[in-house]
């Protein structure tokens, strides 16, 4: 079955460490997209991507990096930089936006300092 | 700035009962209005999508309307169950500088008893 795999399910960071979380799609999505969710808030915008080998920043981008070398993968970088960073972590995917603009959603990466 | 608006206080109703969510918007003219169901601990699955040019759309159970002029859409499901317990988030599209992504609402938390 087509679908988004984020791994881990659970994260710890300790202060001053950078993580990676990993996103894979098989979808054959172009678009894709990191979200993150804190308790009793929207999803707000990280960072997303068209295309392969190109990416933008979104509205809380500071303190995190991507990449997006294969079309399937999307991983998401939380620097030391990144203060606050314990959070629930949602990748999502979409195909194009003008025929089918919902977003697939992987089952998302719980990060928590320690 | 836009702004996107959902229930804050949690939904409760029997089962067997219509449960209505509202979801409003300000400075906003979106092309499209999406729901989505979350359940704890996992990532949003995509509901149902309507376009401004619809005012109402339905699939099974579930009926979502569309208000341009009240900005404002209803997102109904009828004949409730408690494994219809979870929140919804409505979703509005957002065109960025280099493609697309979605604003959500902080959602509606949803209980359906027995």
């Amino acid at each position: 079955d087509g679908g988004i795999t984020q791994s881990p399910k659970y994260l710890f960071r300790k202060e001053g460490q950078n993580v990676t979380l990993s996103c894979e799609q098989n979808l054959n999505h172009d678009a894709m997209y990191w979200y993150r969710q804190d308790p009793g808030q929207g999803l707000r915008l990280i960072y997303y991507s068209q295309i392969v080998n190109d990416f933008q920043k979104g509205d809380i981008a500071e303190g995190y990096s991507v990449s997006r070398e294969k079309k399937e993968s999307f991983p998401l970088t939380v620097t030391s930089a990144q203060k606050n960073p314990t959070a629930f972590y949602l990748c999502a995917s979409s195909s194009n936006p003008g025929l089918q603009p919902g977003h697939t959603f992987g089952s998302g990466t719980r990060l928590t300092v320690v | 700035s836009q702004k996107i608006e959902q229930n804050s206080e949690a939904l409760n109703i029997q089962e067997g009962k219509t449960a209505t969510l509202t979801c409003n918007y300000t400075n906003y003219s979106p092309a499209y209005l999406q729901w989505y169901r979350q359940d704890p601990g996992r990532g949003p699955v995509f509901l149902l999508l309507i376009r401004e040019n619809e005012k109402e759309k339905r699939k099974e159970r579930l009926k979502v309307t569309f208000d341009t002029t009240l900005k404002q859409s209803l997102f109904h499901i009828t004949a409730s169950q408690p494994a219809d317990s979870a929140t919804y988030l409505c979703a509005l599209d957002r065109f960025l500088d280099s493609g697309y992504a979605l604003n959500f609402g902080k959602g509606t938390s949803l209980l359906v008893t027995p």
